[in-house]
């Protein structure tokens, strides 16, 4: 069955203090993984796809990566604007229903100035 | 930049009231969706639409109908509100390849609260 689960639930940052969270997947084929931010009350907002295991994206702070079971997001000397949930999802390759998105739980993200 | 706006920001119903909520993208985009959001359970599909007049079952249609009659707009429908409808819903568009996949495109939710 396809999964994604994301660690830790909540990270709580001092600013300028880096970290890493976790996004890992179990998918049929994987065709995409996707990473959203969402701030309280919005719509999640797009921060990156990666496609391939290996593959790296960056975004100001933000640095994405991707293996065969899990991807990362870097974030390097935050600041407290980048407090939100981070969600993240993965599609996959299995035939018939293939344009879902499977959706990670989030980690809520606040750092402290 | 891609738009998806909803309706409304914020609305409150009575159990038993049919419910409109609409989303309209300015993209072109063929694929529109629809999700709730919970808390604990994430974000959930109900409908989603890979064409005008197209529709399939997400994975909690129950209570839920949809509508797609023109490409840039769809349409969720809750024929006889109840109160565990209560909820953030997220309308999404995306663009389909066959080699990448897609990316879905949010706009910025209605919370909806069933009394």
């Amino acid at each position: 069955e396809d999964q994604v689960t994301q660690s830790p639930e909540a990270l709580r940052l001092q600013e300028g203090e880096s970290s890493s969270l976790n996004c890992s997947y179990t998918v049929s084929g994987l065709r995409g993984l996707f990473w959203y931010r969402q701030d309280p009350g919005k719509g999640p907002e797009f921060l990156f796809t990666l496609y391939s295991a290996g593959e790296e994206k960056e975004k100001e702070r933000l640095k994405a990566t991707l293996t065969k079971k899990e991807s990362f997001l870097h974030i390097t000397a935050p600041k407290p604007e980048d407090s939100a949930t981070y969600l993240c999802a993965v599609q996959g390759r299995r035939a018939g229903n293939n344009r879902k998105l499977i959706w990670g739980l989030g980690t809520s993200l606040a750092v402290n100035p | 930049d891609v738009k998806v706006t909803q309706s409304s920001r914020y609305l409150v119903k009575r159990t038993g009231e049919k419910v409109f909520l609409e989303c309209v993208q300015d993209m072109d985009h063929e694929n529109m969706f629809w999700y709730r959001q919970d808390p604990g359970l994430g974000l959930r599909l109900i409908y989603f639409s890979y064409d005008v007049k197209m529709k399939e079952k997400g994975d909690i249609p129950e209570g839920y109908s949809v509508s797609r009659e023109k490409k840039e707009r769809f349409s969720l429908i809750l024929e006889s509100a109840s109160t565990n409808q209560t909820s953030m819903y997220l309308c999404a568009s995306s663009l389909w390849d066959q080699g990448t996949g897609e990316t879905q495109y949010f706009g910025p939710g209605t919370r909806l609260l069933v009394l």
